[in-house]
């Protein structure tokens, strides 16, 4: 049984360029976390996900990010116009549609804005 | 503003002794609660989740949770060297939709295991 994978491992863009993380859940799991970790600092939640609709954004900057989860494929987490300010680790976890269950993450995104 | 609250560390712990970390959360409405372990340069991965007060123990790991103390623990027994990770305390509640919300994460405890 797969687990969360996420692609590319490591992404390299200059800045003004944009990004594109994608994350495919675990077989079974349809709701989709993103989540950003800068260096020294802690996990902070951007958004929440299921297939085609977006639950919860309060965390994802109002300007350049976005989300998307379609019906078919993966989720995508897109930063138009990146900065040296967004490299960062981007996570991607997902979990069952249900409450009090368990979230697991992929191995990540290393975005690097040169 | 939901806030989970961790002792930086490091904590360093002799071989074989019981290591202790501590996490304090804000916000009453959480319902689950949850410890990642995380290695330099890699992912969290889930170690334990409680969701009630008391003990849930796992082989060498017990997770405490007091919800009226807000207050949740992780008890790693006989420790080994490789334990040495940092330990990232996590929270979420239900989602007014339905659901639950996206995990609040400590900024987590750094363990380092002793030889």
């Amino acid at each position: 049984n797969a687990g969360v994978m996420q692609n590319p491992r490591h992404l390299v863009r200059r800045r003004g360029q944009e990004a594109r993380l994608r994350c495919s859940p675990m077989k079974g799991h349809s709701h989709v976390y993103w989540y950003r970790q800068l260096p020294e600092e802690g996990l902070k939640f951007m958004v929440y996900l299921q297939k085609e609709n977006i639950i919860d954004e309060s965390g994802m900057p109002k300007e350049r990010f976005s989300a998307e989860f379609p019906k078919e494929g993966p989720s995508i987490l897109r930063i138009q116009q990146v900065v040296r300010g967004d490299s960062a680790a981007y996570f991607c976890a997902s979990s069952r549609p249900t409450l009090n269950t368990e979230a697991f993450f992929g191995q990540g995104t290393r975005l690097t804005v040169v | 503003q939901k806030e989970v609250e961790q002792n930086s560390g490091p904590l360093s712990v002799p071989e074989g002794a019981i290591a202790s970390l501590n996490c304090t959360y804000s916000d009453r409405g959480s319902q689950s609660f949850f410890w990642y372990r995380q290695y330099s340069g890699k992912s969290p991965e889930l170690i334990m989740s409680i969701y009630s007060n008391g003990d849930q123990e796992d082989g060498r790991f017990t997770a405490q949770l007091n919800k009226a103390s807000q207050y949740v623990s992780l008890l790693i027994r006989d420790s080994q060297p490789s334990d040495s990770a940092t330990y990232l305390c996590a929270v979420s509640g239900l989602y007014s939709g339905g659901g639950a919300d996206g995990l609040t994460f400590g900024k987590g405890t750094h363990l380092i295991i002793q030889p």
